[in-house]
Order: C-alpha cells, then structure tokens, then sequence
C-alpha cells in the first residue's frame, strides 16, 4: 500500500513566522500535490508537482512556495504564516501523468493554526 | 473554483438502509472519482469512474456518470456504522488529470 505521511498532525505558529510543512510517500510517485481544506470549500489545490525539481501552481498560491528536491519528499512553506492560512493541510500523490491510474493517496494531514 | 457540489450536504440513516449522493459538474472531464473522509484523517480514494463509462460497481459501492446532465451518484449499499464519514467527488479534467473537489456529504449511519 501507498503510504504518505506528514511531518505533523497539528501545528501551532505565529503570524510572520516562517513555517514548513513536510509531506514523504514511500511508493515512487512521481507527482506529488498540496491541498487546503476549509469548512464549506472543500479541498483546494495550492501547488503540484510532476517530478523533482518541477512545480506548477494550482487554484490558490498566494502566500505559499513549494520544493522538491527528492521525488519521495514535497515540501509546503508558508513565507510569512498569516492567521488566513489557519487550515488543514492535505499532502497527496500520484504514480504519473499518462497512465490510467488516476487515484490520488493522502496524508493524514496538517492542521495548521496561526495566531 | 468548485467543480463539483454535492447533494445533499448531510444525510442521517440507519444502519442497513442505502445512501445515495449526488454530485453535479460544470466543464467535460476525463474521469470523475469519489473519496471518503473520517473525521479529521487524509482522504481514501473509493472509485473512478471514466467519461466513457455509464456505472461502476465496487464491493457495496455502485457509481453512476451522466455526462450528458453533467452528474454522478455514489450509492452505498446496507450502510454501516462505519461508513459515517465525509463523502468527495473530484473530477479530473485537462492534460494533466488535475483534480477539483465538490465540498462533500457528510453521511451519519446511526447504529
């Protein structure tokens, strides 16, 4: 089975800090995706990867960067963490582009309070 | 920008009954897919469906497409206590399959 984990369950910061959330799945994904969910929104696309080294940005990027460095590890950071990006955090990946294997696997999540 | 709305929002039945939720669509797709939620966990994928398929059929899951009116149906059959979760269609759409989730069903199976 596809395991994805993250680095945290909950996290407590404070406005203007500079936070790191830390996704890891162990089954040679190649894409690799941030999600936050908010009541009422659902899941919303903040940034995606295809492969190392490679980024696209989804439906909310303000605020947010990403980095992968590793085709196992996706990180999200938050440049300067202001109380609106009080969510949870959703990590999820991909086997690759161009199959038929479409499913996605998430983490277990992050939930994030800014303060 | 939300692709798929569910309906309803919240549904309570008892255990053994059938649940069915609806999910519409704005734009063509590639595939539609459905994921449960547990309270405060990540999300499990359930089933795809292809824009080429009509119904679907997993375990106690059956999953319908109408791509002409733009809707899908996730029925869940002789309901357990542990199926009480949060219920997401995301469609899949464009070269790179991205997905974009509805804001989900809440289903309650009372025991």
């Amino acid at each position: 089975d596809v395991k994805v984990t993250q680095s945290s369950r909950y996290l407590v910061k404070r406005t203007g800090e500079k936070v790191f959330l830390e996704c890891v799945q162990d089954m040679d994904h190649e894409n690799m995706f941030w999600y936050r969910q908010d009541p009422g929104l659902g899941l919303r696309l903040i940034y995606f990867s295809y492969d190392v080294k490679m980024k696209e940005k989804g439906d909310i990027p303000e605020g947010y960067s990403v980095s992968r460095e590793k085709k196992e590890r996706f990180s999200l950071i938050l440049e300067s963490a202001s109380t609106n990006q009080t969510s949870m955090y959703l990590c999820a990946s991909r086997l690759r582009w161009g199959t038929l294997r479409h499913e996605q696997y998430f983490g277990p999540g992050t939930r994030l309070t800014v303060t | 920008s939300q692709q798929g709305e569910e309906d309803p929002q919240a549904l309570s039945i008892q255990e053994g009954e059938n649940a069915t939720m609806n999910c519409s669509y704005k734009t063509s797709i590639n595939n539609l897919q459905w994921y449960r939620q547990n309270s405060g966990r990540g999300l499990v994928h359930l089933i795809l469906i292809r824009s080429n398929e009509r119904e679907k059929h997993s375990g106690r899951l059956r999953v319908t497409l109408d791509t002409s009116k733009k809707s899908s149906s996730l029925l869940i059959t002789a309901s357990r206590a542990a199926d009480t979760a949060s219920y997401f269609c995301a469609t899949a759409s464009g070269a790179t399959n991205k997905l974009i989730f509805g804001t989900g069903t809440l289903l309650a199976v009372q025991p």
